[in-house]
């Protein structure tokens, strides 16, 4: 059964930092893997996707990376602004089209 | 264009009541998918429609859960006999086809508190 691990649960970082968002699954036997933000109350906003034959994908000042022989994601955010403050969900897609989310990440980026 | 929609935004209900939970999709979406999250956790994959047809319920915790999408289009999500633990964020999503190189579209989500 596949699982799905964020590290670490939550995070505050000062404004500009850099910072390392971590995502662990246990079958490697996935199609793609998908960062999500989730703000307050609302519903889920894909950030990124990579696909199973990917290493990595870029968005402005987000990088995911994907190892999938060693079960291993990373989301990489660059100088963190007070608005990237939010949780993050890393979610892999199985087989059937279901998505297995991990617990997520609650980043605070303090001004 | 209009994303995925839900309705209500906040449903309260007494233990025992039956409640239903709407979700439209993005238009000419034939994936439709349901997930329950709870407070503090991710989201937990409930059930699957490929237009009308329901491919997959394999996470629908109980028989009193339902779900259905006649016309392929608007789904609708009923909780029988609501529990306490029921209550959740419940969010739709919607794709294109439900293939692995396309994301979902999350809609805002339900909030349900039974008491």
């Amino acid at each position: 059964k596949q699982e799905v691990t964020q590290i670490p649960a939550a995070l505050s970082v000062p404004e500009g930092e850099n910072l390392v968002l971590n995502c662990s699954f246990t079958d490697s036997a996935i199609y793609n893997l998908q960062w999500f933000r989730q703000d307050p109350g609302k519903g889920l906003t894909s950030l990124l996707l990579i696909q199973s034959s990917q290493r990595e994908q870029t968005s402005g000042r987000l990088n995911a990376s994907l190892d999938k022989s060693s079960g291993r994601s990373t989301l990489y955010i660059a100088a963190s602004q007070p608005g990237d403050s939010a949780t993050y969900l890393c979610a892999v897609y199985n087989q059937g089209g279901k998505l297995i989310f991990g617990q997520g990440t609650e980043l605070s980026v303090k001004p | 264009g209009a994303g995925v929609s839900q309705s209500p935004r906040y449903k309260v209900a007494k233990r025992g009541q039956d409640v239903a939970l709407r979700c439209d999709p993005i238009s000419g979406h034939v994936s439709l998918f349901w997930y329950q999250q709870a407070l503090g956790q991710g989201p937990e994959f409930l059930t699957y429609f490929q237009n009308e047809a329901q491919l997959d319920k394999s996470g629908l915790p109980s028989d009193r859960f339902f779900a259905e999408r006649p016309e392929g289009s608007v789904s609708t999500l009923k909780i029988q006999r609501t529990q306490q633990e029921d209550s959740a964020v419940y969010l739709c999503a919607s794709s294109p086809a439900g293939g692995p190189l396309e994301t979902q579209y999350f809609g805002p989500g339900t909030r349900l508190l039974v008491l």
